[in-house]
């Protein structure tokens, strides 16, 4: 299996911005992916990347750096209802499968 | 509508007991997987399949069967419950394209007494 560190906890102020941290280490890599979880939901996909650098989505913006085994998920502009957890997951070449960590729960205060 | 569809949504089981949670997906993929998800630990993944007939074990495949009879069935089974296994079920279906994501089903909510 995989690695996958988050910390628990992020909190963040309304209008401004929240990065979620995301550190890995593994044993085969074919890129990582980030979900959106709200309490009693399943998780919603935002996005993957696998190539190093920083990737523009707009209200989400992913960075990765495969050297350190690193990611980060940079929300913009928030809003309250952007507070939810947020899941990092490491893919694995075989059969894509999904090593997730264990959430941050980011919220976001008027 | 591709979808992925568990069931039981809910589901009360004595210590003891066999269940069988259920899912099924319109997605046609190849891959399906079962995790379980528990406050502290995030998704972890029991089994996994590539296709109709085969089994792989997760990370915590113990106390836990899968069985995978068609590309749509993707089955777990607990066949003597614990306490333990109190969790929320979550199945999900992808290919094998790197850069696609998963379909989730809404999860089951299983409680062992």
């Amino acid at each position: 299996g995989q690695g996958v560190e988050q910390p628990d906890n992020l909190m963040s102020v309304e209008g401004t911005f929240a990065r979620v941290n995301c550190t890995y280490s593994t044993s085969g890599f074919n890129g990582l992916s980030w979900y959106q979880q709200r309490e009693g939901h399943a998780p919603v996909f935002l996005s993957y990347v696998v190539l190093d650098g920083l990737k523009d989505s707009g209200h989400f913006s992913t960075f990765l750096s495969r050297s350190n085994g690193y990611s980060y998920l940079l929300l913009t502009e928030l809003q309250i209802k952007d507070s939810a957890s947020y899941l990092c997951a490491v893919r694995e070449p075989n059969y894509n499968v999904l090593y997730f960590g264990s959430g941050t729960k980011l919220t976001v205060e008027p | 509508e591709a979808a992925v569809t568990q069931s039981p949504r809910n589901k009360v089981a004595v210590t003891g007991g066999k269940v069988t949670l259920s899912c099924n997906q319109t997605n046609n993929h190849n891959n399906m997987y079962w995790y379980r998800q528990d406050t502290g630990h995030g998704l972890r993944l029991i089994h996994y399949s590539y296709g109709a007939g085969s089994t792989e074990k997760g990370d915590i495949p113990d106390g836990y069967k899968a069985s995978r009879p068609s590309q749509e069935n993707f089955s777990l089974i607990l066949e003597l419950a614990t306490p333990s296994q109190t969790s929320v079920y979550f199945c999900a279906s992808g290919d094998d394209r790197g850069g696609s994501d998963y379909t989730f089903g809404s999860g089951t909510r299983l409680l062992v007494i």
